[in-house]
Parts: C-alpha cells; sequence; structure tokens
C-alpha cells in the first residue's frame, strides 16, 4: 500500500514561478524524502528531512515537515523547464528492515 | 562514480512467458531494492537485499517472482509465467547502508510490457 499522497496530481506553471507540493502520510516516520524522475528514467534523490526536523533548504528547494499532522510539502523557487518531471516523496520507517513507500507523486510541468 | 546499471531497458513478452532483469548497484553498496513502479503510481518495493541476504520480500509475489544476489554483488528478478497486470517499470536501487538516513540510488529502470 502507498503511504504518501502527494498534492496537487498535475501542477502546470510558467517559468520562473514558484512550485510547491504536498505530501500526506499515516503512520509514524524516521524521515521523509523527496524524489524526482523525469519521463523514462529512475529515480533522483532529491532532500531529506528527519523526523526531528521542521524544515530544510538544498539550493532552490525548500522542504517542511509537520509531523504533527503528518505532512509535507516541497517549493522549488524559480522553477526553470528543466524542473518538469514527476516529484514523488517517500517516507522512510523501520529499522532492521528499513523502507521507503513512495506516493503516486505530482507531475510538474514548466512551461517555457 | 558510475550509477546502478539496469538491462535490458526494454522488454515485450507475451504473457505466460518468462523474463529476467539484471541490476549491477553501484560499487561498495550492501543494500539493493527492486522496485514495481506501474503507469501513474509511485514505485512499490519487491524485495530489499542486504549483501547477499533477503530482510524483507513481504510484498513479492512469491508463486510467479523470484531475485537472487549471488556475491553481494549483482541481482537479477525473473518473473516466471508473466500476467498481464505485470506489465510496469522495474526499477532497481542501491544503498551504502540500508538503515534510515541511507539515500536509495536509482537505475534507468526496466519497462516490460506483457501482452
Amino acid at each position: 500500500s502507498q503511504q504518501g499522497e502527494e498534492d496537487p496530481q498535475a501542477l502546470s506553471i510558467q517559468e520562473g514561478e514558484n512550485a510547491t507540493m504536498n505530501c500526506s502520510y499515516k503512520t509514524s516516520i524516521n524521515n521523509l524524502q523527496w524524489y524526482r524522475q523525469n519521463s523514462g528514467r529512475g529515480l533522483v534523490h532529491l532532500i531529506l528531512i528527519r523526523s526531528n526536523e521542521r524544515e530544510k533548504h538544498s539550493g532552490r528547494l525548500r522542504v517542511t515537515l509537520d509531523t504533527s499532522k503528518k505532512s509535507s510539502s516541497l517549493l522549488i523557487t524559480a522553477s526553470r523547464a528543466a524542473d518538469t518531471a514527476s516529484y514523488f516523496c517517500a517516507t522512510g520507517s523501520g529499522a532492521g528492515s528499513y523502507q521507503l513507500t513512495f506516493g503516486k507523486g505530482t507531475k510538474l510541468s514548466v512551461i517555457p | 562514480e558510475a550509477g546502478v546499471a539496469q538491462s535490458p531497458r526494454y522488454k515485450i513478452i507475451e504473457k505466460r512467458q518468462s523474463v529476467a532483469f539484471w541490476c549491477n548497484p553501484i560499487s561498495g553498496h550492501a543494500t539493493l531494492y527492486w522496485y514495481q513502479q506501474i503507469l501513474g503510481q509511485g514505485p512499490k518495493l519487491l524485495i530489499q537485499f542486504q549483501n547477499n541476504g533477503v530482510v524483507d520480500d513481504s510484498q513479492l509475489p512469491k508463486d510467479r517472482f523470484s531475485a537472487e544476489r549471488l556475491k553481494g554483488v549483482d541481482s537479477t528478478l525473473k518473473i516466471q509465467p508473466a500476467k498481464l497486470e505485470d506489465s510496469a517499470v522495474y526499477l532497481c536501487a542501491s544503498s551504502l547502508e540500508g538503515g534510515p538516513m541511507g539515500t536509495q540510488y536509482f537505475g534507468p529502470g526496466t519497462r516490460l510490457l506483457v501482452l
């Protein structure tokens, strides 16, 4: 079963605008990760936020985590056409048998 | 650093046939994962190896799917016999360690179409 649910399912913006994607999950987690997948390619790890962190930045990416609401958001600032891809949140749980559970993803289209 | 390699990239077979996928993880990565990604969905973990031992295969349909990781490096995933619903992208990933902070690195995937 998929724990994370991204919202919206699809997002279309103009180049230069900011893009915000949300993720909700159901059970307790060790961390939450965001991945990007370009069409027909594998997934690329973007950023990891631990359960005791509230916000994290990496370049044009900003991730927030609210464990009380079981939700996270990914903000991409000053979007570029190359940011066009599907974005997945993945929740990490367990210790000995650590697993990532992925959501269905948000399909982002950045129009030049 | 070379990434995760997978082959073949594409495979078309008829239902009830068998198929095998190969994965070569990043050198030195102890943990290897196989995921199934159906169109429009996120990846679903099928099996996780730590070196050459299985850590978790609870979501692997064992009546038709099998996987091995001999010598703790390369891995193969087999489907026998294939069903129409097995059409998906099969992703291999590896991580240096399988713990909570281990970033997973994904290969390009094998796109399987079962007719």
